[in-house]
């Protein structure tokens, strides 16, 4: 059964911080890997997917790496700002559940 | 290009009664997929459609079905509601059938009394 871990739960940074967030998975064998920012009481906004053939995926200040045999993904943010603080979630697909599993989240908040 | 459309979005029912929530999907799109988020247990897969059928299902019991009509509108409904099923359901779609880029609607928001 894929699991989906998310580290850290919770991350307060000033404006202008560089960060990384963190998310492992139990099973290599995933189709692709997505990443998500949630606003309170939203749906889910989708920010990069990373098929697992990839290595990275870019979008403007954002930055996913893929690291399949080890079970990692880490979503960097360049200049952080106010208007980033959501929650992130990254969400794997794995063929044999044909399903996204989700991780538990990364609530950030970036403050003035 | 209009992005996937969830209706209604808040909805406040009492124990015992059913419900059906709608989705639709951004235009082209063929797979809908719904999910549940609650604060306990996060975001669960319920179930995937594709060209009206039912493609997998997730570990939710019989109370929960769904469909999907030949516009790629789909519907959920949940029958004999319970206090726990109050939660926020999501409904993405997704061009092709398993493993697509995942887009989401803005959720209905479901209260059991």
């Amino acid at each position: 059964k894929q699991e989906v871990t998310q580290i850290p739960a919770a991350l307060s940074v000033p404006e202008g911080e560089n960060l990384v967030l963190n998310c492992s998975f139990t099973d290599s064998a995933i189709y692709n890997l997505q990443w998500f920012r949630q606003d309170p009481g939203k749906g889910l906004t989708s920010l990069l997917l990373i098929q697992s053939s990839q290595r990275e995926q870019t979008s403007g200040r954002l930055n996913a790496s893929l690291d399949k045999s080890s079970g990692r993904s880490t979503l960097y943010i360049a200049a952080s700002q106010p208007g980033d603080s959501a929650t992130y979630l990254c969400a794997v697909y794995t063929g044999g559940g044909n399903k996204l599993t989700f991780g538990t989240g990364t609530q950030l908040k970036v403050e003035l | 290009k209009a992005g996937v459309t969830q209706t209604p979005r808040y909805l406040i029912k009492t124990r015992g009664q059913q419900v059906t929530l709608s989705c639709s999907p951004i235009s082209g799109h063929r797979s809908v997929s719904w999910y549940q988020q609650t604060p306990g247990q996060g975001l669960q897969f319920l179930f995937e459609y594709f060209s009206e059928t039912q493609r997998n299902k997730g570990n939710f019991p019989g109370r929960f079905s769904g469909r999907q009509f030949s516009n790629s509108r789909s519907e959920m409904n949940v029958s004999t509601l319970e206090l726990g099923d109050s939660a926020l359901y999501l409904c993405a779609s997704s061009l092709v059938q398993g493993g697509g880029e995942q887009f989401f609607g803005p959720g209905t928001r479901l209260t059991v009394l």
